[in-house]
C-alpha cells in the first residue's frame, strides 16, 4: 500500500521546455490535488479535481494544465516553463472533497533554470 | 476567499516544554481545520483535525482549541520531543472554497534536548 506516488522526485528544465508531473494513488480516493510549496509561502493550490472526470481551478492555476486520467491518477502539465514555476509540488488525494483529511506524496522538486 | 494567518513563523522549545501554534481565518462558514506536520524532503501528514461543531480535540500529546466566534484555532503539543521538531502547517476549508483547503504559511519548530 504505496499511498501517493509522484513521479518525478527532481527535474531540471530549461526556461520553455515542457514536462508532465505524474501523481497515482491506491486508497480508492475520490478527490485529488496538486499543490506547490515555496519558501514563507506554505502550500498553495494550483488544480483540484474533486471526483472523477472533473477538474478546477485553485489559487494559482496560471501556467499548468490538468488531468484526471483515471480514479487513480491525475496528472499536472507545464505547457512552457518559466524561473516562476521553480518550486516544490505536491500532489495529494482525499476520500471526498468535504471535510476529509489530505494524503500527500513526497513532492516533485522542480528547477526551471 | 480564505485567508489563514499562522504564528509564530519559528518556534524553539526546551525537550519537555510546551509549545503552542495559533492560527486564525477569514471566512466564518469554515467548517473544517486540519493540522500537518511536514519532516525534511517529505509530504506533510495530518495529525490533527476538528470541524465546527467541537471547540476542543485531543490525541495524546496533541490537542487543538478551536474558537469560532474569534475566527481562530491553535495547536498544543505538550512533553514535547525532539522528533517533534519539524514543519507545522494549519489549514481551513469549507463551502465558500469548495471545500478545497486553505493553509497556513508554516511555523518550522525546534525541540532542543
Amino acid at each position: 500500500n504505496a499511498g501517493v506516488t509522484q513521479t518525478p522526485k527532481f527535474q531540471v528544465l530549461k526556461t520553455g521546455q515542457s514536462m508532465t508531473l505524474q501523481c497515482a494513488q491506491d486508497m480508492n480516493h475520490n478527490s485529488m490535488y496538486w499543490y506547490r510549496q515555496d519558501p514563507g509561502m506554505g502550500l498553495r493550490l494550483i488544480y483540484y479535481s474533486a471526483s472523477e472526470g472533473t477538474t478546477d481551478k485553485g489559487e494559482v492555476p496560471n501556467g499548468y494544465n490538468v488531468s484526471r486520467l483515471n480514479k487513480r491518477e491525475f496528472s499536472l502539465r507545464l505547457e512552457s516553463a518559466a524561473p516562476s514555476q521553480t518550486s516544490v509540488y505536491f500532489c495529494a488525494s482525499s476520500d471526498f472533497m468535504v471535510n476529509s483529511p489530505l494524503h500527500f506524496g513526497n513532492g516533485t522538486r522542480l528547477t526551471v533554470t | 476567499g480564505e485567508n489563514v494567518e499562522q504564528h509564530p513563523s519559528t518556534l524553539s522549545v526546551q525537550e519537555g516544554d510546551s509549545a503552542v501554534i495559533k492560527c486564525t481565518y477569514s471566512d466564518s462558514a469554515s467548517n473544517y481545520f486540519p493540522w500537518y506536520k511536514q519532516e525534511l524532503g517529505k509530504g506533510p501528514q495530518l495529525i490533527i483535525d476538528i470541524r465546527s461543531n467541537v471547540g476542543e480535540k485531543k490525541d495524546q500529546r496533541i490537542a487543538v482549541t478551536l474558537n469560532k466566534t474569534a475566527k481562530h484555532f491553535s495547536l498544543h503539543i505538550t512533553e514535547t520531543q525532539p522528533e517533534d521538531s519539524a514543519v507545522y502547517f494549519c489549514a481551513a476549508g469549507g463551502p465558500d472554497s469548495g471545500y478545497a483547503l486553505n493553509f497556513g504559511k508554516g511555523t518550522s519548530l525546534l525541540v532542543t534536548p
